[in-house]
Parts: C-alpha cells; structure tokens; sequence
C-alpha cells in the first residue's frame, strides 16, 4: 500500500536557521507531491506542490522543495526560518498522475522556532 | 484563496447519540469532497470521497453505516456518526475539491467528544 514518510516528529530551531524536512514515498509509478502546513488554530493550507517539470518547486513563503525521482524523496527546505513558521508541516501524495485524487498524508512533523 | 467551512467546530454528544457535521465550500462549486479523521499525533486519515449526486466511496476499515456521508449540492457534505461511542471521539476534517481548477483546500476540522 501506499505510504509517505516523514522522517522527524518535531523539529526545533532558532530562528534564521536552515530548515530541511524530509518526506518519502513508496508508490513507484506516477505521483503528485504536496507539502501542506497547519498553523496553530488554523485549518490546513497548501505550501507547494509538484505535478510534472522542474523537480525544485517554489512554493509561499520563501519554501521551496525537491522532487527527487531517485530517492523517492520530496524534501522542503527554507534557507532562514522565522517565528512565524511554527507550524505542524505534512507531506502529502496523490498516485496515479492525478491532481484531484485522494491525498495520503505523512504523520506530520511539528516545526518550533525560537526567537 | 477559496473558503471551506465546516460546522459546528466542535461537539460533545452522549454514547449512543448521533452526531452531523457539515462541511461547506463558500465561493466554489465541489463536486468531490473528501473527508478525514486525525487522531492526536497522528496523520490525516482519509475515511471517505463524497461525490455529488452519487454514493460516497469508503476506504477500507472505514464502516459505512456508521460514517453516513450525503453530498446533497455542489456546496455541501455532510458527514454523520451514527450510535456515537467514546473510540469515535476525534478530530474530523474535510476537503473540498475545486471543480474548476482541482485544486484541494481544507476546512477547519470539527472536534467530536463522545462520552
């Protein structure tokens, strides 16, 4: 079955650090990737996301990620984290090729940047 | 970006009572909704597609007669826990898929307490 991996449960920085979240998939044929962030109180919210084409997709807030084929892996990256980005960060997998199908979600990973 | 609501926010029933939660898109037609449940420290697990006009499509494990779901207009879901038992308690989040550009934004979830 499909599953998606994200490697750390919680992850703490100071801020203007370098954040890499990781996140892996086990479907081999065609995906869609997403990353999706849940700020505290708030409903889920769509950060990035990759159909097809250039494997590094930049999404808001100055996130951006890279879809490598190889390693099944789509990891997100931000080169400065600031405060506000404590947040709860999911991964997140359509298979098949579609951009509208059922989104399976990787455990989440809790994000805390100290000021 | 698009607006998804969801109603009541949370909710505490008795064992045994029935317990409906509605979800809304608010300026876009959906014809696919999707539902999930999260429990605590945990991912999102989608429970439900709910396609307009036509029977919901469960995922494997989720009881249908348990989780009624009707998507009655191109606006509203509704998802009903039926004879409510304390291991239902969770958090129930829904996602509406926007017809026109299939993108997937979320509402804000419902927090079920049975007791």
């Amino acid at each position: 079955a499909q599953s998606v991996s994200q490697h750390n449960h919680h992850v703490i920085l100071s801020e203007a650090a370098s954040l890499e979240l990781g996140c892996n998939y086990s479907y081999g044929g065609t995906v869609n990737l997403f990353w999706y962030v849940q700020y505290p109180g708030q409903h889920l919210q769509l950060l990035l996301k990759y159909f097809s084409g250039d494997p590094l997709v930049k999404g808001i807030k100055g996130f951006e990620a890279e879809f490598i084929k190889s390693k099944f892996s789509f990891n997100l990256r931000k080169p400065s984290v600031q405060w506000s980005d404590t947040a709860e960060y999911f991964c997140a997998v359509i298979q098949g090729g579609t951009s509208y199908g059922k989104l399976t979600f990787g455990q989440g990973t809790i994000l805390t940047v100290h000021p | 970006g698009a607006v998804v609501s969801q109603h009541p926010s949370r909710v505490i029933c008795k064992s045994g009572t029935s317990v409906k939660i509605e979800c809304r898109s608010l300026d876009f037609q959906a014809t696919t909704m999707f539902w999930y449940r999260q429990f605590p420290k945990k991912s999102l697990m989608l429970m439900a597609t709910s396609n307009e006009g036509s029977k919901a499509t469960y995922e494997q494990g989720v009881e249908k007669d348990k989780f009624l779901i009707n998507h009655a207009s191109l606006t509203l879901s509704t998802l009903t826990v039926t004879s409510a038992h304390p291991e239902d308690s969770s958090f129930y989040i829904c996602s509406a898929l926007d017809s026109r550009t299939y993108e997937q934004y979320f509402g804000p979830g419902t927090r079920l307490t049975v007791t």
